[in-house]
């Protein structure tokens, strides 16, 4: 199985401060057929189910607010919440989809916080 | 507006089996698939299984293997997960997940459902 190794674990950010959140795969998730990496994003808020923010690794999901950005490729990813607010308090995980259907994986999750 | 809905907690005893349904609503159910992702308490997430709701094949995660059967019923749009012999750290809140149609990343979730395996 491709293992997706999140970092850093958990992460406290000032109002209106970048945060930046890394996730790296352990061998690569680029589709060199189509040039797309296979690569998610969720955030998950407490007692809620994840929710879907980035996919192909930089593409912003329909009604996500534009200081979510998705970077990378290959085996190394950011996702970048450019300026914080207090209603992005969660946790994120990476998720690869290369290895479908047979074993997806996801990041073990960074919890991130108001400093 | 797409929706998935699931069934109510359940408390199990270790070597039970429990089955959990997904109702969907909102769009053709069979143009996508359904995943199932479960989620210990305080832990992260783990892929349990795929299952398409146009065909009915299916892909489980290697370690569930032999203890997951994931079925769908097209006439009422319900996707079911059970899961046999179940132990203590089977006790997890499951999810189900629609897959995107273009990729096995999912844009929609059901609520949850909290399975506790006590004796």
């Amino acid at each position: 199985d491709i293992v997706m190794t999140q970092s850093p674990d958990s992460l406290a950010v000032s109002l209106g401060e970048r945060a930046t959140i890394n996730c790296k795969s352990s061998q690569s998730v680029l589709y060199s057929s189509n040039n797309k990496n296979y690569l998610a994003w969720y955030q998950q808020k407490p007692g809620q189910p994840p929710k879907l923010l980035i996919y192909w690794a930089s593409t912003r999901e329909s009604g996500v607010p534009d200081r979510f950005s998705g970077s990378g490729s290959g085996t190394d990813f950011t996702l970048t919440i450019s300026s914080l607010q207090a209603e992005d308090v969660a946790v994120y995980y990476c998720q690869q989809y290369y290895s479908t259907p047979q074993a997806i994986t996801f990041g073990q999750g960074t919890r991130l916080e108001i400093k | 507006q797409v929706q998935l809905v699931q069934s109510g907690a359940e408390v199990k005893k270790p070597g039970a089996s429990v089955k959990v349904s997904c109702k969907a609503s909102g769009y053709t159910f069979t143009s996508y698939g359904i995943s199932w992702v479960r989620q210990a308490p305080g832990q992260g997430l783990e892929w349990m299984g795929w299952i398409s709701a146009y065909n009915g094949n299916t892909n489980y995660a290697q370690k569930l293997q032999g203890r997951v059967t994931m079925t769908t019923d097209t006439s009422t749009s319900t996707a079911y997960m059970e899961l046999r012999s179940l132990r203590s750290d089977d006790t997890a809140v499951y999810y189900c997940a629609r897959d995107s149609g273009s990729g096995l990343f999912f844009d929609y979730w059901g609520q949850g459902t909290l399975v506790t395996v006590s004796s």
